[in-house]
């Protein structure tokens, strides 16, 4: 066990639903970064935070959202959801900003 | 634009035997590259780190190599066990000083032990 929680850990939504994925830090991790997992494909980037500020996006777009709270816990919001936004979402906590990353187990997200 | 590639993409072996995953990467200047073990379904765990100066590291009956000249990196399980059936990530960082945002990840290698 990494200490990383995330949920729910299965969710299904349609097709312009919003969605929000929530995710506990490692005690003494001060920053989170987030993931989508396609099948079969490497974890592709979305954002990280640190110290609640977003310092780092990937390639995705704005109606992929994020926040960081005080205790560093951290949420990732979708907006308008799409059918390729099917995948696993991962996030991980680290004590530096590219820091050795404990992830978490993931939010499977299905959109139908 | 930098990329990491991991081969084979899928690998069956019978448990007891070993077996080495490749990982090659573009990613320049490089600070760090990792190898994480994924079970279907979950986070992906941490196995080993290396710099750029560290040739090999091992973790129990996982070993990891690092050619820096090469941009090339192997990982080797040694008396494979059922446990071990799982994806296996490789990771590198640049030597940027940045965020996960630096992080480039390949796609993994799916292994599966047989009985």
């Amino acid at each position: 066990e990494t200490g990383v929680t995330q949920s729910p850990t299965h969710l299904i939504k349609t097709r312009g639903q919003q969605v929000t994925l929530r995710c506990s830090s490692q005690s003494g991790h001060n920053t989170v970064s987030w993931y989508q997992q396609a099948l079969g494909q490497g974890p592709q980037f979305i954002f990280q935070y640190y110290r609640e500020e977003e310092n780092g996006r990937g390639n995705f777009p704005p109606r992929f959202s994020g926040l960081q709270f005080p205790n560093y816990s951290s949420e990732l919001n979708v907006n308008a959801l799409e059918l390729d936004d099917s995948a696993l979402y991962l996030c991980a906590s680290s004590t530096e900003w590219a820091g050795k990353l404990f992830f978490g187990s993931g939010t499977q997200l299905s959109v139908l | 634009k930098n990329q990491v590639e991991q081969s084979p993409q899928s690998l069956i072996i019978l448990e007891g035997k070993n077996c080495t995953l490749q990982c090659n990467y573009t990613v320049s200047p490089f600070s760090n590259l990792r190898w994480y073990k994924q079970d279907t379904g979950r986070g992906p765990v941490s196995l080993t780190i290396m710099t750029f100066s560290e040739n090999t590291k091992s973790n129990g009956r996982y070993t990891a190599t690092l050619d820096a000249d090469t941009k090339q990196s192997s990982l080797h399980i040694t008396a494979s066990q059922l446990s071990d059936s799982a994806s296996y990530i490789c990771v590198v960082t640049p030597y940027s000083g940045g965020g996960a945002d630096g992080l480039t990840f390949g796609k993994g290698t799916h292994l599966i032990i047989q009985p």
